[in-house]
Formats: structure tokens, C-alpha cells, sequence
């Protein structure tokens, strides 16, 4: 069975550029996350879906972060623009309503 | 709220050593208790969990015991193996499920030959 899918593995960016991460998640997962992982930290929650509504979204700082879940299966974290502190890995879990957690192997983010 | 405290590392240990790390944590009700394991280049993996006082989660060898009298939940391994060197995560959730997962910082385990 394929497992969380996340791409790109890396990106490099310039500041104030925009970048954008993709998850598509194991096949019957309903709920979806995104976490942010900064170095020498644990992962923290930025926004959970139940199909393709975001039922937990108050960590995201809306003001440059936006994530969408079209039709309910794979999704699209973006930052836009992407500043110096935004390096971090992005990962995405996929789980089952109350289930256990999968995680992908996230997306390393350098902002120079 | 809701958070967790686990010791730094890096845990450098000999192989057949006994691991223990330790983790406690501050919540408000009766949380459910996760390790996760993050190997190098692999995503974070649920290792082991205890969802109510008393009870022990084990897995691969490793064990942990909901202590709800010390609020903790201590990792530990009788003897390590050189392939359990890797990331390890204390988290607790909130829920009686996985979606309110509050993570700590991690505990970095290297085990020499």
C-alpha cells in the first residue's frame, strides 16, 4: 500500500517568492494535516481537513499561508510571500477519522 | 495548554545498552500518550501509544507506561540495536483520538557497534 506522498522532497527559494508543497495521501483517508517542523523541533499542527473542508485551521497564519483540499483527496499548502524564518519542513499525515496518523516524508523549505 | 517535555539529546549509547528517555507532560483532562520514531530520511512513525492511566504501550522491545500520578511517560528499551538509532517523539492528544497531537521537541538516539 502507498503511503503519504509529498512533493517536492526540497526547494530553494529567494524571499518573497512564492513556493508551494503537495500531498496526496493514503487511498480512504479522510482527514488530512499539514504540520510545520522546525529544526530541532516537534511537529506543530497548521490546519486539518475532514474531506475537503478545514475543520482546524487556527494555527495557519493566513496572512501568507493558504492550503486547499480540492474534491477531498490530494492538497496544496502555499506560501506566498515566503520570508527567511518560513525555513522549515512542511509535512503532511493522512489518517482515518480518529485514526492513527501516516506521515509523508515532508518537503524541506530554504527561504535565502 | 496542552504540552510536553522530553530530555534533550543527543542519547548516545553502546549497542545492548538500556535506553531510557524521558518525557512528562501538562495537559487538562485525560490525554492520550504517543511515542513516534523518525528514522533518517523516513517520515515520523507511530511507535507505540497509551490512551488511558496505567497503561503500558509496547512495541519493537520498547515500552512506556502512562503515569498520571508524575505525569509521564518514559521511554525505555531493555537493549538497544544500532538500527534504533533515529528521532523519537513524546506527543499527547487531547481526544480520544489522533487529531489534537501536541508533539515535543524530540530526543535524538545514536547507538554505536
Amino acid at each position: 500500500e502507498a503511503g503519504v506522498v509529498q512533493s517536492p522532497r526540497y526547494k530553494i527559494i529567494e524571499k518573497k517568492q512564492p513556493v508551494a508543497f503537495w500531498c496526496n495521501p493514503i487511498s480512504g483517508h479522510n482527514t488530512l494535516y499539514w504540520y510545520l517542523q522546525n529544526l530541532g523541533q516537534g511537529p506543530e499542527l497548521l490546519i486539518r481537513y475532514e474531506n475537503e473542508e478545514a475543520v482546524d485551521d487556527s494555527q495557519l497564519p493566513k496572512d501568507r499561508f493558504s492550503a486547499e483540499r480540492l474534491k477531498g483527496v490530494d492538497s496544496t499548502l502555499k506560501i506566498q510571500p515566503a520570508e527567511l524564518g518560513d525555513s522549515a519542513v512542511y509535512l503532511c499525515a493522512s489518517s482515518t477519522p480518529i485514526g492513527e496518523l501516516f506521515f509523508g516524508e515532508g518537503s524541506r523549505l530554504t527561504v535565502l | 495548554g496542552n504540552s510536553v517535555t522530553q530530555m534533550e539529546g543527543p542519547v548516545t549509547l553502546s549497542e545492548e545498552a538500556f535506553l531510557t528517555i524521558n518525557c512528562t507532560y501538562t495537559a487538562t483532562g485525560y490525554p492520550s500518550l504517543f511515542w513516534y520514531v523518525q528514522y533518517p530520511g523516513e517520515g515520523l512513525q507511530l511507535l507505540l501509544k497509551a490512551t488511558k492511566a496505567d497503561d503500558k504501550g509496547s512495541n519493537k522491545g520498547f515500552e512506556a507506561t502512562y503515569r498520571k500520578e508524575t505525569t509521564s511517560f518514559h521511554l525505555e528499551k531493555g537493549s538497544v540495536q544500532v538500527s534504533d538509532s533515529a528521532v523519537y517523539f513524546c506527543a499527547l492528544s487531547g481526544t480520544t483520538g489522533f487529531q489534537k497531537l501536541v508533539f515535543g521537541t524530540g530526543t535524538r538516539l545514536l547507538v554505536s557497534p
